[in-house]
Formats: structure tokens, sequence, C-alpha cells
């Protein structure tokens, strides 16, 4: 029941912009909108995360549509040790004060030299 | 230490063996999570901790699997009687309490690879 479509692969030249997108059509207004990376054999890398706003970090930049319908994860200046398997999340709070990160399939970015 | 510490890293077991799995999480941090990722798979939620309290085990896969948080802190995934289907790695992610201006960071430890055989 993942709350997120993303491409399932995309290729960045060393040095210039990854732009990964990813649909949330379905999203709750108070539902936020986080982005993790994984190498291979290592536990989910947090990158960035947001609600409304544009928000930058020293890794990334978030880019949310207004509507809130979808976003774009910006890497300014990909290098080789960026190429990871990218995933778009939107995290469910319950009243009940439960709360999850719903992972989708994920975008497997590669970086070429 | 300093992130989510998760043990052992690797664990071979025989079918029908039963596993425990040990998450320490960062220290004060008051929400816990287990998920369990198959190979080639994104991470499935299994269940969620705030403190003590299970709120959310909807993920568990059957009442094989058990998990338990009895002092708030250090967590435990306990599967019994393992099956083929269960080889995965099993992460456990932990944060601060919930802030709503703000969001938080779930962090993630490097995970239990288990392998049934």
């Amino acid at each position: 029941d993942a709350k997120t479509t993303q491409p399932t692969s995309m290729d960045c030249a060393e040095g210039r912009a990854a732009n990964l997108p990813c649909n949330h059509s379905t999203i709750s207004g108070n539902e936020y909108v986080y982005w993790y990376r994984q190498i291979h054999s290592q536990g989910p890398q947090y990158i960035i995360h947001g609600l409304k706003n544009n928000e930058t970090n020293e890794m990334a930049s978030l880019i949310i549509t207004e509507d809130r319908k979808s976003s774009t994860l910006i890497l300014p200046h990909a290098t080789l040790r960026d190429t990871a398997v990218y995933y778009c999340i939107v995290r469910i709070r319950s009243q009940g004060g439960s709360e999850k990160l719903v992972f989708g399939k994920g975008t497997k970015l590669t970086v070429n030299p | 230490g300093a992130g989510v510490s998760q043990s052992p890293r690797y664990k071979v077991a025989k079918r029908g063996q039963d596993v425990a799995l040990r998450c320490d999480p960062i220290s004060g941090h008051v929400s816990l999570f287990w998920y369990q990722q198959a190979l080639g798979q994104g991470p499935e939620f299994l269940t969620y901790f705030q403190n003590e309290a299970q709120l959310d085990k909807s993920g568990l896969p059957s009442d094989r699997f058990f998990a338990e948080r009895p002092e708030g802190s250090v967590s435990t995934l306990k599967i019994q009687r393992t099956q083929q289907e269960d080889s995965a790695v099993y992460l456990c992610a932990s944060s601060l309490v919930w802030q709503r201006r703000s969001g938080n960071t779930i962090y993630f430890g490097e995970g239990s690879w288990l392998t049934v055989v």
C-alpha cells in the first residue's frame, strides 16, 4: 500500500545534477514526504524531509509542488558515491499515536563517470 | 553509541529454530520501528513502539513473530520456528518524539541479516 510512485531506474553523469521525481497524489494534509537512500548491505540513510515548503540541506534539495501531489529530490553535483536506491516515502501518523514510513520500490540511481 | 545498533549482524538459522534479534536505539529516542526487507525489495513495516507501548503490530506476518521493548529502550524481535521465507534483513529504526511543526528524523540501523536454511 505504498503511497508513492517513482521511476525504477535513472542514470546521471558525475558532476551533474540528479533530479529524482516522485508522485504522491493521495498524500494527506499533515503527512510529510521523506527521502532516504540505501547502498547495498547498509541501512537506509536519511536525506531530507518536507511538508509544504521547499527544503535544502547539505546533502540535497527537496522541491514540493504547490498541490503536494509530487516532489523532486535534487542532488546538485552527483558523485559516484551517490549511486544507490533512493526511496521517496510518506510518513503516516495515526490518531492513536502510531506512525510509520511506507516505502515503495525506490529509484535505482546510477552515477556514471 | 552514536547510532542505532543491531545484533547479531548476520545470523544463519536452521529451519524450525527460534531466533532473537536485538536493537539498541539512540539514547532518548521514544519511537522505535522494526522493518523487514527481502532481497531486492523496499523495507516493509512490521511494528512500532512508543516507549514501552507497542502501538502498532499490524505488519507482523504471523503469530511466529513477536516484538517487545519492556523498559522503553532496547527492543527484541523474536521469530519462532523459523521458515525459509523469513530470510531477510531486519531493520530497526528510532526517532525522538514526533514534532508536528517540523517533523523529525528517523534513524535506521545497519540491519540483521537472517538466512534460514
